[in-house]
């Protein structure tokens, strides 16, 4: 399985801030990498795709980069709704999809 | 609107059985592959298994912790998706989300999701 590896797992931030949260792959998924973010009680919803493009809906503050084994998400001013976990996932390996471990962002 | 509705969980005992439901609506559901990914309790999420569409052989594959113990079925004359799951263990206890896969998604990812339902394995 291709194992992916976010960092850090937890991070605190205040309103306003920039949030860097990386993703490694254990092996090149090129641009199969896709970012989510979860609320407690709440199903998880799709914020990136193919690393680097918007999904419909989703505030333009959020963006994601990178390609081969290296990706980033960044929050460029996070807002008071933006507190939940996010997670990468790979579409590389079909079947076989794999999720990073999760990154709380929670409030400074 | 996409919906995606799991029903159909609860407590169940070690080596026990269970069947969870999803109904589906708003979309052309015949004509897309399906998954299942869980979430134990505080834990991130994992990838269960996943049933492709008619013209796609119909067939599933699964995650291996879960191989030969859970099987996908789907009916696609009421827009329904199973997850019937069998010799039950502890581990398998978590929140169990229904959700559109990645092949036939317009993006690539797991784009619409259900509310979830918990599966419980204790005695």
């Amino acid at each position: 399985d291709i194992q992916l590896t976010q960092s850090p797992s937890s991070l605190s931030a205040s309103v306003g801030d920039r949030v860097t949260i990386t993703c490694r792959a254990s092996q090149s998924i090129t641009h199969y990498l896709y970012w989510y973010q979860q609320k407690p009680g709440e199903a998880p919803k799709l914020l990136i795709y193919a690393a680097s493009k918007l999904q419909s809906g989703v505030p333009s503050r959020f963006s994601g980069s990178g390609s081969d084994t290296d990706f980033t998400l960044t929050i460029s001013s996070l807002q008071p709704e933006d507190f939940a976990t996010y997670y990468c996932q790979q579409s590389y390996k079909t079947p076989g999809y794999t999720f990073g471990q999760g990154t709380k962002v929670e409030i400074k | 609107e996409v919906q995606l509705v799991e029903s159909g969980g609860g407590l169940v005992k070690p080596g026990g059985s269970l069947r969870i439901s999803c109904a589906a609506s708003g979309f052309t559901y015949s004509n897309t592959w399906m998954s299942w990914v869980r979430q134990a309790p505080g834990k991130g999420l994992e990838w269960v298994g996943r049933i492709k569409r008619k013209t796609d052989g119909g067939t599933a594959d699964y995650a291996a912790p879960v191989k030969g113990r859970f099987t996908i079925l789907r009916d696609d004359s009421k827009n329904m998706l199973f997850l019937q799951m069998n010799s039950l263990k502890s581990e398998d206890t978590a929140v169990y989300y229904c959700t559109t896969d990645p092949y036939t998604s317009s993006s690539g990812g797991f784009e619409y999701w259900g509310q979830g339902t918990l599966v419980t394995v204790s005695s």
